[in-house]
């Protein structure tokens, strides 16, 4: 596809579940971005890939929240043991290069019970 | 730290009226000014931004922002309210680009026939 695809796009865990969200980005693009939006904010920046380096991941919230990039391409966001605190619509961005431009997915909403 | 103030989380014009929606900033740094619109159960999309060059910028669907650094403001703009237009829009900053945007809690923006 051209743009940016999260799966999935409705995830609900029980409290305590570990969860995986997918980011395929758009073919090409180097940088790939996370973010949280929890409902009435803005998004919240998580983490920073450059291909398949993790140059910042100032924004992540605890060591429960881990994110990766292997090949550069597909990146994947884990949240383990999850708590209610943790649901909102989890967001990946992705751009040619830098901050300039970002280009976003529709979002995974996330629900903890 | 950069940050992002949005005036106003919901906005209500009539068809044809001038939208204004406001958004300050503050950083220590030369900000780059952003603005995205967010349509339901769609990803963010970028409006227009500003990088130093022209302070007034025009963006697509015919809105545009103007940067005035005295005001540290960045207000959004279109003479004439479509109904399309409705959706959510999210001010964000960066400083000098190179840093994560930092997003404002968003306005919705409402259209009244």
């Amino acid at each position: 596809g051209a743009g940016v695809s999260q799966s999935p796009r409705y995830k609900v865990a029980k409290r305590g579940q570990d969860v995986a969200l997918r980011c395929d980005p758009i073919s090409g693009h180097v940088s790939l971005f996370w973010y949280q939006q929890a409902l009435g904010q803005g998004p919240e920046f998580l983490t920073y890939f450059q291909n398949e380096a993790q140059l910042d991941k100032s924004g992540l919230p605890s060591d429960r929240f881990f994110a990766e990039r292997p090949e550069g391409s597909v990146s994947t966001l884990k949240i383990q043991r999850t708590q209610q605190e943790d649901s909102a619509v989890y967001l990946c961005a992705s751009s040619p290069r830098g901050y300039e431009k970002l280009f976003f997915g529709s979002g995974t909403q996330l629900s903890v019970l | 730290a950069q940050s992002v103030t949005q005036l106003g989380s919901h906005v209500s014009v009539s068809e044809g009226a001038l939208v204004l929606l406001r958004c300050n900033y503050s950083s220590s740094v030369p900000p780059y000014l952003f603005w995205y619109v967010q349509y339901p159960n769609q990803g963010l999309q970028l409006l227009l931004k500003y990088t130093s060059a022209a302070t007034l910028v025009k963006g697509i669907n015919g809105f545009e922002a103007e940067f005035k650094k005295s005001e540290t403001s960045f207000h959004l703009t279109k003479p004439s309210a479509h109904m399309s237009d409705a959706a959510e829009y999210f001010c964000a900053v960066s400083d000098s680009g190179n840093t994560p945007l930092v997003f404002g809690k968003g306005t919705r923006l409402s259209v009244i026939a």
